[in-house]
């Protein structure tokens, strides 16, 4: 069964260092989300993105955040100057295009750590 | 704003029984979907169950079966013959209609984290 995956599992980085976090979504997908769950808490949305560009995108999500699809198959999150509380767990999702199939497809995560 | 609720943080059951968690959500939209995932200890959201608001007929997956309550905008999940693997943390997601460009980002409930006694 097709799924959703992410690179790397776990990355640290320090303080004010760019961390590029990547997806690749499911082939026929064509909506792609990232969520980010900060330790013992709820799942935030993020930042959606369909057609090569954002289509919404949530407070959190600040000039510090870009998200590209450089290719035909990755989907990438990029912090350009890390804090301390970026530390999280950052999914991405997928879903396709199929009207009334509204369920979106996760990966495993990518666990940020900022020291 | 939508808002989905789970009001227990946590819940035990026994293997084999049945158990039931709650989540209830406000929105002003007619038309919306609904979901349960499951976050295992490897913290993967796993999709457990789907329920599209305009089906009146309560979405069931095997052993998992909801109570889709619209007018009291509830939605519980029903996990009969516990087994020791439904051991995780249960998310409450809710999205809504697809119009104005949305893409239907998912709003989660802060999870019942659910324990298996064997």
């Amino acid at each position: 069964e097709p799924e959703v995956t992410q690179t790397p599992s776990h990355q640290v980085t320090q303080m004010g260092q760019e961390v590029i976090l990547r997806c690749v979504p499911i082939s026929n997908h064509l909506y792609f989300y990232w969520y980010r769950q900060i330790l013992g808490q709820k799942v935030e949305f993020l930042v959606s993105f369909y057609n090569n560009e954002i289509s919404e995108k949530s407070e959190i999500f600040d000039d510090q955040f870009s998200v590209e699809r450089p290719d035909g198959s990755n989907f990438t999150l990029k912090i350009r100057s890390t804090k301390l509380e970026d530390s999280a767990m950052y999914f991405c999702a997928s879903r396709a295009r199929t009207i009334g199939r509204y369920e979106q497809y996760f990966g495993p995560g990518t666990r940020l750590t900022v020291t | 704003a939508q808002t989905v609720t789970q009001s227990q943080p946590e819940m035990s059951v026994q293997e084999a029984e049945t158990v039931t968690l709650s989540c209830t959500y406000d929105t002003s939209e007619s038309d919306y979907y609904l979901f349960w995932y499951k976050q295992p200890p490897s913290r993967q959201m796993i999709l457990v169950i789907r329920q599209e608001a305009y089906k009146q007929q309560n979405a069931t997956e095997n052993r998992f079966s909801v109570n889709f309550q619209k007018a009291a905008k509830s939605f519980s999940l029903k996990i009969s013959d516990s087994q020791l693997g439904d051991a995780a943390m249960y998310f409450c997601a809710y999205r809504g209609p697809n119009y104005g460009g949305s893409q239907g980002n998912l709003i989660f409930g802060k999870g019942t984290k659910l324990s298996v006694k064997p």
